[in-house]
């Protein structure tokens, strides 16, 4: 199984909403990351857990809260969104360590959550 | 400057045409270069990695890195309409914390 899952697909919330997005995998990967994609723009990094605990984030607005309650599953829990938080959320993992042979720790992808902030 | 080079296309090739898909980067410090592709409104899927200078092929995929040039390439062989996507190229530093730099990405047509 290489797949990273990613729930739900589509989401569409108002300002004032709270709501989460989630974020699976079962590939043993100790390393779950958060990216932010607009349109016609690459991943923008936004959090990175590592062993479960948060190793890296990207000065991220407080109205984003990451939150991985094991290994194998990562949340982003949104509240107060602004519309220019619209965008493609996306969820990535990897093995959490260089890769055999000295090659890079690569990540897989999920296929996002399309987010709507009205 | 940026970091990481990728011009954003269009590029649009008839069918069967090789593609040739570049970047270049101004921090030495990288080491692995990975070429992931994006098909529209879906996640990036990793199509190869390579973490030294010289060539890597997969299928009618091949993988150029010129560490001497800060330049990277990616190769496709008799592209297809299926390979019509957008083309991000990734790179990272060993020891870095294994964040990704991305291009830019180029989006690419393949005509019949």
């Amino acid at each position: 199984d290489t797949e990273v899952t990613q729930t739900p697909k589509h989401l569409v919330m108002g300002m004032t909403n709270k709501k989460s997005l989630k974020c699976e995998q079962h590939m043993g990967h100790r390393a779950m990351y958060w990216y932010k994609q607009k349109a016609k723009k690459p991943p923008e990094l936004m959090f990175v857990y590592s062993y479960e605990k948060l190793s890296i984030n990207e000065s991220v607005p407080s109205r984003f809260s990451p939150e991985c309650p094991n290994s194998s599953l990562l949340n982003l829990h949104l509240h107060a969104l602004q519309p220019e938080d619209s965008a493609l959320y996306l969820c990535a993992s990897s093995r959490g360590q260089g890769g055999v042979g000295g090659g890079p720790d690569t990540q897989y992808f999920g296929p996002g959550t399309r987010l709507t902030v009205l | 400057q940026k970091e990481v080079e990728q011009d954003p296309g269009p590029l649009s090739v008839p069918e069967g045409a090789i593609v040739s898909l570049n970047c270049t980067y101004s921090n030495s410090a990288f080491q692995y270069f990975m070429w992931y592709r994006q098909y529209s409104r879906k996640g990036p899927e990793l199509l190869m990695y390579t973490y030294s200078s010289g060539n890597k092929e997969d299928g009618r995929f091949t993988a150029q890195v010129d560490k001497s040039s800060k330049y990277i390439s990616l190769f496709i062989r008799d592209s297809q309409p299926s390979d019509s996507a957008t083309y991000l190229c990734a790179m990272s530093r060993a020891g870095g914390g294994n964040k990704l730099t991305f291009g830019t990405g180029t989006q690419l047509k393949v005509e019949l």
